[in-house]
Order: C-alpha cells, then sequence, then structure tokens
C-alpha cells in the first residue's frame, strides 16, 4: 500500500515558472508534512515542512499548500530557478518526527535557463 | 552546519558477503535511521534505533539485517549476506527528535556483485 502518492514524476520549467508538485496521502494520523530536495549523489535534504494546523507555508520562494479535508499537500516553487533542477520527495509521518518517513515516489525537476 | 556522516561513500562487494555500513550522526542527536534508496526509486525505511535499541522496523529489515551503536559517535548497519537486491543507496539519519525534522547522511552507495 502506497501511503503518499506523488505526481508528477517528471517536470520540466522554464526559468522564473512556477514549479507545482503534488502529494496525497491515506493515513489520516500523519500529523508531519515535509518536502525534501535531493541532488544527484546526494542525501535528501530538508527543505519545508508543514503540520496539518496550517493550510500554508512559506520560506522564500518555496511554498507548502495544505489540504487537510482533501489529505493534500503541495510543493510550489516560484521564480524557479536552473539551481532549482533536483528532485524533490514529499513525506509524511505520524505522531511525531520521531518515527518513520513515508516518501512519495519523488518528482523529478529540470528549470530551462 | 552540523552533518551526518557516512563511509565508506562506495562499496562493492560480493553476493554472501557480509557489509557494515558506517555512520556518524550528529553529536546531540538522540535518534538514528537507516534508509535505502535503489536507483531511481523512492526512498524506503529500514530502521529506527532511540536508547540503545530499535524502535521500529520494516517489512526489508528481516534477520539479515542488524544495528549497533557500539560507542558513543558511531551507528552502523550490518547485512550478513548480501544479495543481488540489496544493491542500493544506504542513507543514515539523525534527529533530535520533538518537532525538528531529520538530518540525512550523503550516502553509501553499496553494489553487490
Amino acid at each position: 500500500q502506497q501511503q503518499v502518492k506523488q505526481s508528477p514524476q517528471s517536470l520540466i520549467v522554464q526559468k522564473g515558472g512556477i514549479s507545482i508538485i503534488n502529494c496525497a496521502y491515506e493515513n489520516t494520523a500523519f500529523d508531519y508534512f515535509p518536502w525534501y530536495q535531493q541532488f544527484p549523489g546526494k542525501g535528501p535534504a530538508l527543505l519545508i515542512a508543514i503540520r496539518p494546523d496550517v493550510s500554508e507555508k512559506k520560506e522564500g520562494r518555496f511554498t507548502i499548500s495544505f489540504n487537510k479535508s482533501a489529505k493534500q499537500f503541495s510543493l510550489h516553487i516560484m521564480d524557479s530557478q536552473p539551481g532549482d533542477s533536483a528532485t524533490y520527495f514529499c513525506a509524511a509521518n505520524g505522531g511525531s518526527t520521531l518515527g518513520r518517513l513515508y516518501f512519495g515516489r519523488g518528482t523529478q525537476l529540470t528549470v530551462w535557463p | 552546519e552540523p552533518e551526518v556522516t557516512q563511509t565508506p561513500s562506495h562499496q562493492v562487494t560480493q553476493m554472501g558477503q557480509e557489509v557494515i555500513l558506517r555512520c556518524v550522526p550528529i553529536s546531540n542527536h538522540l535518534y538514528f535511521y537507516w534508509y535505502r534508496q535503489i536507483l531511481g526509486q523512492k526512498v524506503e525505511f529500514l530502521v529506527s534505533f532511540y536508547n540503545n535499541e530499535i524502535s521500529e522496523k520494516s517489512e526489508i529489515f528481516d534477520d539479515q539485517f542488524s544495528v549497533e551503536r557500539p560507542d558513543g559517535s558511531n551507528f552502523t548497519l550490518k547485512i550478513r549476506s548480501t544479495k543481488l537486491e540489496d544493491s542500493a543507496m544506504y542513507f543514515c539519519a539523525s534527529s533530535q527528535g520533538g518537532n525538528y525534522g531529520y538530518t540525512f547522511g550523503s550516502g553509501t552507495r553499496l553494489t553487490v556483485v
């Protein structure tokens, strides 16, 4: 059973455009939703995270939108840059940040210069 | 910025051999994890470790796998008898717990031939 579903699998955006990656989850016990950015040959790095008590969180050009009733959350990258080209993973866990993270399958983002 | 250090970065081993992957978590972190990522696929949870014992393990973490914290700084993953399908990138992660997210290491690429 796939706990977290992520789409699209790949995304190509022009420099300056908006990149949008979507995730959906099943388990209503999940209460922590991070996004990770991964460059080739590197480990995932925490980009931004949200808890379900807010509907949106913004950090610089990165925004998470969260829809608790639909069990969906998305990452928006404003003014996308070539340096944003990476694989992005959404994830979720329940109860605390101590437990296992369930990852989506990842989105490979390419930003054209 | 503190980081999680993993060694070696790449290990090639013959099928049936034992391997030990090593990690040095961030010094004030209390929770430790191993994840793996088969090439091009999502990141999968293996095991979490707290207070010198396993907190949770996935169905992947069978009797061939074990973890240990042999001293105050290292955290190791041992695979007793490697199989071809164990070929993957293995990531160590650590966390302070509470409302803090994980920090991942850069990974060890394990190739079983």
